[in-house]
């Protein structure tokens, strides 16, 4: 079953307004939470990350958001620009079970439209 | 600048081939992984070494094998290749950080396909 889900396969945004991606995660041990981007032909570049301790980290453009009752984080992009269009995935770590590494979500495919 | 890098970026196996995929990363950093993605999925992992003669396995580690040969290094083999582990394979590597998470630094993968 899936840990990490990203409801949206895919979105569309005019240059200039706000993107808003979505994660819903199952495990409640989760302690971290990542959004990479990926270009195609290369490989996921790190993004921005929060703690579960925080319910807000922001980095220039770009701000995640953690709603730990809920279950569920958001990346907001603002404003939007063309070098923004590819593939943002949802990751989690910390889920138990004495293995390291990411859980990603499926992926939203973000356009950018002039 | 190099951060993580894999060899070969494409290969084209036919069933019952081995081959070792190789990563090096110059970040100084303790842990290595490997993931693979397939067609309209997230990365899921296969192998993890949290440090130097220490490895692990992860979701999906059935058919392969892997060696951490030094810091720097850690290699995935495929033994016997299959048609289903057709896939595009990323390694990455995490500082161990003194305080707080760090997050995971990723290679341009290998694009694999095994007819």
């Amino acid at each position: 079953d899936q840990q990490v889900k990203q409801n949206s396969p895919s979105l569309s945004v005019q240059e200039g307004r706000i993107s808003i991606l979505n994660c819903d995660y199952t495990n409640s041990m989760f302690d971290y939470f990542l959004w990479y981007k990926k270009y195609p032909a290369e490989g996921p570049t790190f993004l921005i990350s929060i703690s579960s301790i925080k319910d807000k980290n922001e980095d220039g453009r770009f701000t995640v958001f953690l709603n730990k009752s809920a279950k569920h984080l958001s990346l907001h992009i603002v404003p939007s620009q063309p070098g923004d269009s590819a593939v943002y995935f949802c990751a989690a770590s910390g889920g138990g079970g004495g293995a390291d590494g990411l859980t990603f979500g499926k992926g939203t495919h973000l356009i950018i439209q002039p | 600048n190099a951060g993580v890098t894999q060899t070969p970026k494409f290969q084209v196996l036919k069933t019952g081939q081995s081959m070792t995929l190789q990563c090096a990363q110059d970040m100084n950093h303790n842990s290595m992984y490997w993931y693979r993605q397939d067609p309209g999925m997230g990365l899921r992992l296969i192998y993890y070494s949290a440090s130097e003669g220490t490895t692990d396995k992860g979701e999906v580690p059935n058919g392969y094998n892997v060696s951490r040969l030094n810091k720097r290094e850690f290699s995935l083999r495929l033994e016997s290749a299959a048609p289903s582990q057709t896939s595009v394979y990323f390694c990455a590597s995490r500082a161990q950080g003194l305080v707080g998470n760090q997050p995971q630094h990723f290679g341009d993968g290998t694009r694999l396909s095994i007819l």
